[in-house]
């Protein structure tokens, strides 16, 4: 089984739609990412956690929205989807150093495919 | 402006080449640094880290210039099966920082 589940691994949906795309982890990891891809613009950040108490945003964060219901899991909601928000999702986790630094590995989900028409 | 910059390529190189890519950060409080390799339609995982006195590990050598604010990855004798992108991904010191990931190089080793 992956360290890193996403779901839905594909989803096509209509302008205005809610959204929620989920993720799970079994690394035991504290720390957790919301990342898209689109081709030519490389991976934004959307939103990171690094405990659950603990809510950042990232550099594209309008139009989304996360909650972090458990260490483990880490979800990214659309409330109102745009075809301009048309891209693939990856979910990422990290550990921490001794002093709080990040590891600097990043595990990654999947990723899921998200098509609004 | 971006603060981790790559050239894109795409690179295209025969079996058997030597192939270098440069990536380039702005911020000079940059402290760790990374190459992911990303395969088409697939999750990045990371590939190396950087060290500050260069490391290899097997055909893959990375350099740092901390002076010039630039990180490279070397691949010798390319492999069909390192047809990739590769991605430069910088970490700002403090733990309240999370990555900075570049866009990204293609590279398509051809037989």
């Amino acid at each position: 089984d992956a360290d890193v589940t996403q779901t839905p691994r594909n989803r096509i949906t209509k302008t205005g739609k809610r959204i929620m795309l989920e993720c799970s982890q079994t690394k035991g990891h504290d720390r957790m990412y919301w990342y898209r891809q689109d081709p030519g613009l490389g991976l934004q950040l959307i939103y990171y956690s690094f405990d659950v108490k603990d809510i950042n945003k990232g550099e594209i964060s309008d139009g989304y929205s996360v909650s972090r219901q458990a260490q483990a899991k880490f979800s990214l909601s659309l409330e109102s989807a745009i075809p301009n928000q048309t891209a693939l999702y990856f979910c990422a986790t990290s550990g921490a150093s001794s002093s709080g630094e990040n590891t600097g590995e990043l595990f990654f989900g999947e990723g899921s495919r998200l098509t609004v028409l | 402006r971006k603060e981790v910059e790559q050239d894109p390529g795409p690179f295209n190189v025969p079996e058997g080449a030597t192939v270098a890519f440069n990536c380039t950060y702005s911020n000079s409080a940059s402290q760790s640094f990374f190459w992911y390799r990303q395969d088409c339609r697939k999750e990045p995982k990371l590939l190396m880290s950087v060290y500050s006195s260069g490391n290899e590990d097997g055909r893959f050598t990375a350099q740092l210039n901390r002076a010039s604010q630039y990180i490279s990855l070397l691949i010798r004798d390319s492999k069909l099966s390192d047809s990739a992108t590769y991605l430069c991904v910088v970490n700002l010191r403090g733990s309240g920082y999370a990555l900075n990931f570049g866009k990204g190089t293609s590279l398509l080793v051809t037989p």
